[in-house]
């Protein structure tokens, strides 16, 4: 199965704490997405690549939060001097055309 | 602002009988609709989608229709089967490469 892949999948980690996500996106798909999802809500968009570029990012992140993709294949996602209100599920998704595809989610619990 | 309503937070059908689920938008430069489904501690899972230059698109037992005059959007599932018990959301954007805008789900419950 060649989905999109995100490690790890479940993070706890004490405020205060920096945490790094990894996307692995499908393998033909330039385009690259972060969301994150609280209870109750729909996923919320964080930030956009096209190939290595960074094109778009939503005022939900914040300068804690900084997110790369160095070679235009895989992503990371960092939060520094991580808060409680960090917790949530974030999740990637990839496309070539209109339809995104996501994968499983990284669940971040912070203590 | 919430661009997008999904005014029934859960919706209880029993198997085999048709569920219809809603989506309203307010911003008319949406031009690309899609539904997912979510299971607990999963992402969601792409279902089907619909561009603005139609009104109707079918994939097996799952019907999408769009009102774009009324910005209307809904889900038919037929028949529905236990399986298709989890959240669903619509999701929107306003052209390929745009971030997609959701709802806030619907959970459906299929019973026996």
């Amino acid at each position: 199965d060649t989905g999109v892949s995100q490690d790890p999948r479940h993070k706890i980690t004490k405020r205060g704490q920096n945490v790094t996500f990894r996307c692995d996106p499908i393998s033909e798909h330039n385009r690259l997405y972060w969301y994150r999802q609280t209870l109750g809500q729909g996923p919320e968009f964080l930030t956009y690549f096209q190939n290595e570029a960074q094109l778009e990012k939503s005022r939900l992140l914040s300068d804690r939060f900084s997110a790369e993709r160095p070679k235009g294949s895989f992503s990371t996602l960092e939060i520094q001097r991580t808060e409680q209100g960090d917790s949530a599920m974030y999740l990637c998704a990839s496309s070539y055309s209109d339809t995104q595809y996501f994968g499983p989610g990284t669940r971040l619990t912070v203590l | 602002d919430q661009q997008v309503k999904q005014n029934s937070p859960s919706l209880s059908v029993q198997e085999g009988r048709i569920s219809i689920l809603n989506c309203d938008y307010t911003n008319s430069m949406f031009d690309y609709f899609l539904w997912y489904k979510k299971y607990p501690a999963e992402g969601p899972t792409f279902l089907i989608s619909i561009s603005s230059i139609k009104d109707k698109n079918e994939d097996g037992r799952f019907t999408v229709f769009l009102n774009k005059s009324a910005k209307h959007l809904s889900l038919h599932i037929v028949p529905s089967q236990p399986g298709d018990s989890a959240v669903y959301f619509c999701a929107l954007n306003t052209g390929t490469a745009s971030k997609l805008t959701f709802g806030t789900g619907t959970r459906l419950q299929v019973t026996l």
